[in-house]
């Protein structure tokens, strides 16, 4: 079972450069969610999507886009990075059936932008 | 706005010891509480809490949910070296779709 795939696992950016990161899930899942960690702020929703061609902001979404043409992936880019987007990003997946709402995680990416 | 706060943000304890984690919350439209570890990468998956008082229990990590104080507690037992890692605290939420708001963490150290 793959389970989250996120794809890259590092990457280095210059300042205003674009780039995408994907996440694979191969649980049906509803739900798909981009999440941000930084030391000492736990993890921070940036977009989520319940659904096929459904997106939606979530807490920190400034500066990120995403698309969710097919349900099994979810695409985060970022248009032009700026030093303040270094981070792990972490994509999630979970159903939307109350009881079984458990987030299931991708390995996360290491993304720093000079 | 919705709030986790986890407490302490840090722990460093000797194998054996017995901890406890906190985790209070103040959200609207609340759902569930859940436990995560996170160790080198992705987080995973401890317990799920949808009642008050009542212990979920896996070997030695247990946990209970109090909805009337708004709070979350984490116990490991009996702590080893392997338990070492950042203990998440998350409570899912319905604003409009399901959510997770998570708190920031704590980091539990155990020194041999």
């Amino acid at each position: 079972n793959a389970g989250v795939t996120q794809t890259p696992k590092f990457r280095v950016l210059k300042t205003g450069q674009s780039m995408t990161l994907l996440c694979a899930q191969d649980m049906n899942h509803e739900y798909m969610y981009w999440y941000r960690q930084d030391p000492g702020m736990g993890l921070r929703l940036i977009h989520y999507s319940v659904g096929e061609g459904t997106t939606a902001k979530g807490e920190v979404p400034d500066g990120y886009n995403v698309s969710r043409l097919k349900k099994q992936n979810f695409l985060l880019g970022l248009e032009s990075a700026a030093p303040s987007q270094t981070s792990v990003y972490f994509c999630a997946s979970s159903y939307s059936i109350t009881g079984n709402e458990k987030l299931f995680f991708g390995s996360g990416t290491q993304l720093s932008v000079l | 706005e919705d709030k986790v706060v986890q407490s302490p943000l840090s722990l460093v304890v000797h194998e054996g010891d017995t901890v406890t984690l906190n985790c209070s919350y103040e959200v609207t439209n609340f759902r569930s509480l859940l436990w995560y570890k996170q160790e080198k990468k992705a987080p995973t998956f401890l317990f799920m809490l949808t009642s008050s008082g009542i212990e979920k229990k896996s070997g030695r990590l247990s946990s209970i949910l109090d909805k009337k104080e708004l709070f979350s507690i984490l116990n490991i037992t009996a702590t080893q070296t392997g338990d070492s890692a950042v203990y998440l605290c998350a409570v899912t939420i319905i604003q409009g779709a399901q959510k997770l708001v998570f708190g920031q963490g704590t980091r539990l150290t155990i020194n041999p």
